[in-house]
């Protein structure tokens, strides 16, 4: 298996609501990423997992939070979101020296 | 630190001429190289990549690039596109200490027919 699945394809979800995004890869890779990606931009990191550790974190607010709960899953769990939080969620995996393999994104939009 | 420019917002070349897109780095040591495609609302698919050794590198889908350390460049080239290569390409570097990567701002490529 040599790419990257996120779930769900589309989500829509109120302010108040709660809701993951969930990222798999089979690779064996080491490190896996999340980022976010507004129309026209390149994608922001936002979280970065090393052997299922949370190694980077880039100022993310708190109703973002990540779970790595095995070294092939990465999740996203969304409350209290704002509609500038709507954009396009990759998530990537690497196991060596920044190659990254990124997943088809979760197209995400926050009434 | 380190930093991409992506000279070119936007390019339009012919189906079936030549291409070259233009990426600039700003870093002190040899850094680690990369070119991404994107289609409208997928993934990014990584081209190629260098790391070290011979400066001009080959791809998917045609494409190539030369790693130039005297002009801290890093182009991407294809010599014959096709319809299907419209789509917005990235360039980005990693120094390799870190899991980051850091993106320029893209080239939206679009091909007339």
């Amino acid at each position: 298996d040599t790419e990257v699945t996120q779930t769900p394809k589309h989500l829509v979800m109120g302010m108040t609501n709660k809701k993951s995004l969930k990222c798999e890869q089979h690779m064996g890779h080491r490190a896996m990423y999340w980022y976010k990606q507004k129309a026209k931009k390149p994608p922001e990191l936002m979280f970065v997992y090393s052997y299922e550790k949370l190694s980077i974190n880039e100022s993310v607010p708190s109703r973002f939070s990540p779970e790595c709960p095995n070294s092939s899953l990465l999740n996203l769990h969304l409350h209290a979101l704002q509609p500038e939080d709507s954009a396009l969620y990759l998530c990537a995996s690497s196991l060596l020296a920044n190659e990254q393999f990124f997943g088809p994104g979760t197209r995400l939009t926050v009434l | 630190a380190q930093s991409v420019t992506q000279p070119d917002i936007h390019i339009t070349v012919s189906e079936g001429a030549s291409l070259e897109l233009r990426c600039n780095y700003s870093y002190g040591a040899t850094p680690y190289l990369f070119w991404y495609v994107q289609s409208p609302g997928q993934g990014l698919q990584l081209l190629l990549k260098y790391f070290s050794g011979d400066t001009l590198v080959q791809g998917i889908k045609g494409f190539e690039a030369e790693f130039k350390r005297s002009q801290s460049s890093f182009n991407l080239r294809k010599p014959s596109v096709h319809w299907s290569d419209a789509a917005e390409y990235f360039c980005a570097v990693g120094e390799g200490r870190d899991d980051k990567i850091i993106f320029g701002k893209g080239t939206r490529l679009h091909i007339l027919p």
